[in-house]
């Protein structure tokens, strides 16, 4: 079975400030694996995917995420938070979506 | 491309009805699509697995007979909450993936918030 554990379920960062949240998975084979975000009272927003080609992922808004199979981990950086990056964070693994608990990002001026 | 509605996006509806939410892929046909509720600050849980033209595949702990769908068509499913009561005032939320994808990326309705009195 395939699952997926978010680390932190709350990030504060400072405006300019790089961002880091953790992500790691489970799997019995490759996966695909997915950030996305969440804006209050919205719909989810694909930040990027990883899909057994690059490791280094670029997404969209200058996030980024890397592949690091060693690990088992694919955690979502930036290196300069913005005001309108405040929002819920899932990660999610593959073809049959589970979502992780989450990642509340807060960004402080 | 590739893009999902769902309808109605509110519902409000009185204890002991049913409500029928639909979820759509405008652009693309989907043979799999997939449906979430969502809790206040929680994350999203699948519910169950919609595959055209067959039955529905449920999550453990998620009822059946409570949470009826439907995929009659390549390109809409139907979730219909029976008998709802207060404790299923949530936000739904479907998804769907390209049946040609090898990457499952997911692409999800804008969701229904549904509120039970």
């Amino acid at each position: 079975a395939q699952s997926v554990t978010q680390l932190d379920s709350h990030v504060s960062v400072s405006e300019g400030t790089p961002v880091l949240l953790r992500c790691n998975y489970s799997s019995s084979y490759s996966p695909s694996l997915f950030w996305y975000v969440q804006h209050p009272n919205k719909g989810l927003q694909l930040l990027l995917k990883y899909t057994s080609a690059a490791t280094l992922v670029k997404g969209i808004n200058g996030f980024e995420a890397e592949f690091k199979k060693s690990e088992t981990s694919f955690h979502l950086t930036k290196p300069s938070a913005h005001m309108s990056d405040a929002a819920e964070y899932f990660c999610v693994v593959s073809d049959h979506p589970r979502f992780g608990a989450g990642t509340r990002l807060t960004v402080k001026p | 491309g590739a893009v999902v509605s769902q309808h109605p996006s509110w519902v409000i509806c009185k204890s002991g009805t049913s409500v029928k939410i639909e979820c759509r892929s405008l652009d693309f046909q989907a043979t799999t699509m997939f449906w979430y509720r969502q809790f206040p600050k929680q994350s999203l849980m699948l519910m169950a697995t919609s595959n055209e033209g067959s039955k529905a595949t449920y999550e453990q702990g998620v009822e059946k007979d409570k949470f009826l769908i439907n995929h009659a068509s390549l390109t809409l499913s139907t979730l219909t909450v029976t008998s709802a009561h207060p404790e299923d005032s949530s936000f739904y939320i479907c998804s769907a993936n390209l049946p040609s994808g090898r990457s499952h990326e997911q692409y999800f309705g804008p969701g229904t918030r549904l509120t039970v009195t």
